[in-house]
């Protein structure tokens, strides 16, 4: 059971390059995240996943663009990459049934420069 | 104003020592608040989960106060392995899902 996987675990991109972040979870969740986090700022909502088959923007979605391919696995993606975008990018999952029972599971995250 | 803040520290103590974080929020609509515990270059993992009546696990307590809207975490007798960054989270029902990560509280236990 290797809970929340992602890959890559660093990636150094220039200016207007793309990539995919990719995010799987083998805990048969419903819910599935993507955060950054940047120094001195708390994880902020990039986009998430109620269930499979949606997606919802969260607080800071400019410049990404989402895939919940199936329950297990759920892609972040740049477009086409800013310096701004340079952070640390964290998958999570979690069941979902209420929100008072909504245990977070992270993956251990992705770092990313962009020069 | 910050949804969700915290006191970043860092706080400094001896082995042994209690300490005491807070965090306040400014949303009514929250209905769920957690502790989770961030070491260095990991992912954030759930410490507990915060209820009104107060709750206790080992030398963890933690308290939410709904009136003043500020949750706290107590850590008895410190260990050096609590050496964390200690994030404050609180759930909103805005009709819509809404998780707030505070920016967290940094702690050192020194031996």
């Amino acid at each position: 059971n290797a809970g929340v996987t992602q890959t890559p675990k660093f990636q150094v991109l220039k200016t207007g390059q793309s990539m995919t972040l990719q995010c799987a979870q083998d805990m048969n969740h419903n819910s599935m995240y993507w955060y950054r986090q940047d120094p001195g700022m708390g994880l902020r909502l990039i986009y998430y996943s109620a269930s499979e088959g949606t997606t919802d923007k969260g607080e800071v979605p400019n410049g990404y663009n989402v895939s919940r391919l199936n329950k297990r696995e759920f892609s972040l993606r740049l477009e086409s990459a800013a310096p701004s975008q340079t952070s640390v990018y964290f998958c999570a999952s979690s069941e979902l049934r209420t929100y008072i029972n909504n245990e977070q599971f992270f993956g251990p995250g992705t770092r990313l420069t962009v020069l | 104003r910050k949804e969700v803040e915290q006191d970043p520290g860092p706080f400094n103590v001896p082995e042994g020592a209690t300490v005491a974080f807070n965090c306040t929020y400014s949303n009514s609509a929250s209905q769920s608040f957690f502790w989770y515990r961030q070491d260095c270059r990991k992912e954030p993992k759930l410490l507990m989960s915060v209820y009104s009546s107060g709750n206790e696990d080992g030398r963890f307590t933690a308290q939410l106060n709904r009136a003043s809207q500020y949750i706290s975490l107590l850590i008895r007798d410190s260990k050096l392995s609590d050496s964390a960054t200690y994030l404050c989270v609180v759930n909103l029902d805005t009709g819509g899902f809404k998780t707030i990560f505070g920016a967290g509280t940094r702690l050192f236990v020194k031996a």
